[in-house]
C-alpha cells in the first residue's frame, strides 16, 4: 500500500463545474497538507498549505483535512479552462520537511 | 522577485555518465530541497539542504549528492547515471513553511 493514494483520472469536466479531488493516506502522523498545481512540463505550483483538521478557503479553492479518516479533498469551484493542469496532493510529518507526494490527478476543463 | 531557478533546462546523458544540477532559491529563503519526478508520478523526496548540511535525506543510494553554498544555492550530483534515473528533477526552496519549486530539469539518460 502507498502512503499517500490519489486517483490519477484523467477527469474531464465542463467549465463552471465544481471540482472535488482527492487524497488517502496511511501514517496517521501527517501533520502538513498541501495541494500543488503542475501544469505540463512544468514546476509544481503551491495551492493550499493546511495543518491539522478542518477547512481552508483561498478564492475558488477550498481545502479540507479529515485527519480522522486520513482523508483530504480540494474543491475548485466555477472551474476554468486554465485549471486545467495536474493535480498534487502532499504531506509531511513536520513543517518544512520532506514531502509524500500523491501520483497526481489530471484535470481537463472543458470551455 | 525571480523565484526558484534551476539550470540546465534539458539534458541528455549517457549511462554511467557524471550530472549537476544547479538550483537558485527564491529570495529569503534558506532552506533547498531536492526531488526525482518520473513521468506520471508524483514528486519523490532525495535530500534537503539547510545551512550548507543535509539535514534529511530521503530513499536514495549515495549516487545522489548534493551540496548547498553560503548564498544558499544548492547543487545536486548524480554518479554512475542509470537509464532509470531520467526525470524531471525539481528544486523546491523554502523559509520557515511553505516550499516552493522551480521549474526542473528534465534529465533524459540513453
Amino acid at each position: 500500500q502507498k502512503e499517500v493514494e490519489q486517483d490519477p483520472g484523467p477527469l474531464s469536466v465542463p467549465e463552471g463545474a465544481i471540482v472535488s479531488l482527492n487524497c488517502t493516506y496511511s501514517n496517521s502522523a501527517f501533520q502538513y497538507f498541501m495541494w500543488y498545481r503542475q501544469y505540463s512540463r512544468k514546476g509544481p505550483e503551491l495551492l493550499m498549505y493546511t495543518y491539522s483538521s478542518g477547512n481552508k478557503e483561498d478564492g475558488r479553492f477550498t481545502a479540507q483535512v479529515d485527519k480522522s479518516s486520513k482523508y483530504i479533498s480540494l474543491f475548485i469551484r466555477d472551474s476554468q479552462p486554465s485549471d486545467s493542469a495536474t493535480y498534487l496532493c502532499a504531506m509531511s510529518l513536520y513543517n518544512n520537511n520532506d514531502m509524500r507526494f500523491g501520483a497526481g490527478t489530471r484535470l481537463t476543463v472543458k470551455p | 522577485d525571480a523565484g526558484v531557478t534551476q539550470s540546465p533546462t534539458h539534458l541528455i546523458k549517457t549511462r554511467g555518465q557524471q550530472v549537476t544540477l544547479r538550483c537558485s532559491p527564491k529570495s529569503g529563503h534558506d532552506t533547498v530541497s531536492w526531488y526525482q519526478q518520473a513521468l506520471g508520478q508524483g514528486p519523490q523526496f532525495i535530500f534537503q539542504y539547510y545551512e550548507e548540511e543535509e539535514r534529511q535525506r530521503g530513499n536514495f543510494p549515495d549516487r545522489f549528492s548534493g551540496h548547498q553554498f553560503p548564498n544558499y544555492s544548492s547543487e545536486l550530483n548524480v554518479n554512475a547515471l542509470l537509464l532509470g534515473d531520467s526525470a524531471l528533477y525539481l528544486c523546491a526552496s523554502s523559509l520557515i513553511d511553505e516550499q516552493f519549486f522551480g521549474p526542473g530539469t528534465r534529465l533524459t539518460v540513453l
